[in-house]
C-alpha cells in the first residue's frame, strides 16, 4: 500500500518551455502533498506544501508564479514549471500523505533537462 | 524544526549489520523519528517510524533512548541491494503533519 507514482520519469525540453509533472496517490486519498527538488549530490530541498482545495505554501526563495502548483482532488497534484530554463534542470520529487500521523510516501521523481 | 546529525558515509560487508546513529538534541515533545532509505535517481523510500524505545518491522529496527536526543537505524545482514542513502528526519505528528526537513543522510556502501 500507500504508493506514489510520478508522471513523467523523464522531460527533456527546450529553454522556455512549460513542463507539467503530475503526482498521484494510488491507495490512498493524499490530503497533503509535498514537493521537493533535489540537486545532483545533494540532499531533498522542499520546494512546496499543497493541501487539496488549498492554495500551496511555497518555501522561501521558490518562487510561486515560476512553480504553479495544483492540489483539486485528493489524488491528484500537478507541478508546472513555467517557462523553465536550464537552470531549473534538477530532479523533482512529489510526496503524499493521508492523516497527519502518518509517514510521507514519496514518488520516483521526474529527472527534468533544460537545454 | 529539529536538525539532525547523522555521519556522512559508511562501508560495510555483506551479511554484517549496520548501525546509523542520527542525533537530534532538539527535538520537540509531538516529534516522531522517521527513516527513509534513497537510491540514485528515485524517491526517498519509507524504512521506519518510532516515537520512544524500540520499533521493529520486517526490514529494519530503530532503537529510541529515554532522552530522545538520538536514535538508531539497524539494518541486520545487509546486502550489496542496501547500499543506498539513508535519511534521518524529525518532525511533528509523524513526520507527515509538517514539512520534513532533510539533511545531508549517510552513504552506506555495501561490500562483498
Amino acid at each position: 500500500g500507500a504508493v506514489v507514482s510520478q508522471h513523467p520519469s523523464w522531460v527533456i525540453c527546450k529553454s522556455g518551455t512549460s513542463v507539467k509533472i503530475e503526482c498521484r496517490s494510488l491507495d490512498f486519498q493524499a490530503t497533503t502533498m509535498f514537493w521537493y527538488r533535489q540537486f545532483p549530490k545533494q540532499s531533498l530541498m522542499l520546494m512546496a506544501t499543497s493541501n487539496e482545495g488549498s492554495k500551496a505554501t511555497y518555501e522561501q526563495g521558490v518562487e510561486k508564479d515560476k512553480f504553479l502548483i495544483n492540489h483539486a482532488s485528493l489524488t491528484l497534484s500537478t507541478l508546472t514549471v513555467t517557462s523553465a530554463h536550464p537552470e531549473d534542470s534538477s530532479f523533482y520529487i512529489c510526496s503524499a500523505r493521508d492523516t497527519v500521523n502518518q509517514p510521507q510516501h514519496f514518488g520516483d521523481g521526474t529527472r527534468l533537462s533544460i537545454l | 524544526l529539529a536538525k539532525t546529525t547523522q555521519p556522512i558515509s559508511m562501508d560495510s560487508y555483506e551479511g554484517q549489520e549496520v548501525n546509523i546513529t542520527c542525533s537530534h538534541n532538539n527535538i520537540a515533545t509531538n516529534d516522531y523519528i522517521t527513516w527513509y532509505q534513497q537510491f540514485p535517481s528515485q524517491g526517498p523510500r519509507f524504512i521506519i517510524q518510532g516515537y520512544k524505545t524500540k520499533v521493529t518491522n520486517e526490514v529494519a529496527s530503530l532503537f529510541i533512548p529515554a532522552d530522545r536526543k538520538s536514535s538508531t537505524l539497524s539494518l541486520p545482514r545487509v546486502s550489496l541491494s542496501d547500499t543506498a542513502v539513508y535519511y534521518c528526519l524529525v518532525g511533528r505528528t509523524g513526520g507527515g503533519g509538517n514539512k520534513l526537513t532533510f539533511g545531508t543522510g549517510t552513504q552506506l556502501k555495501v561490500e562483498l
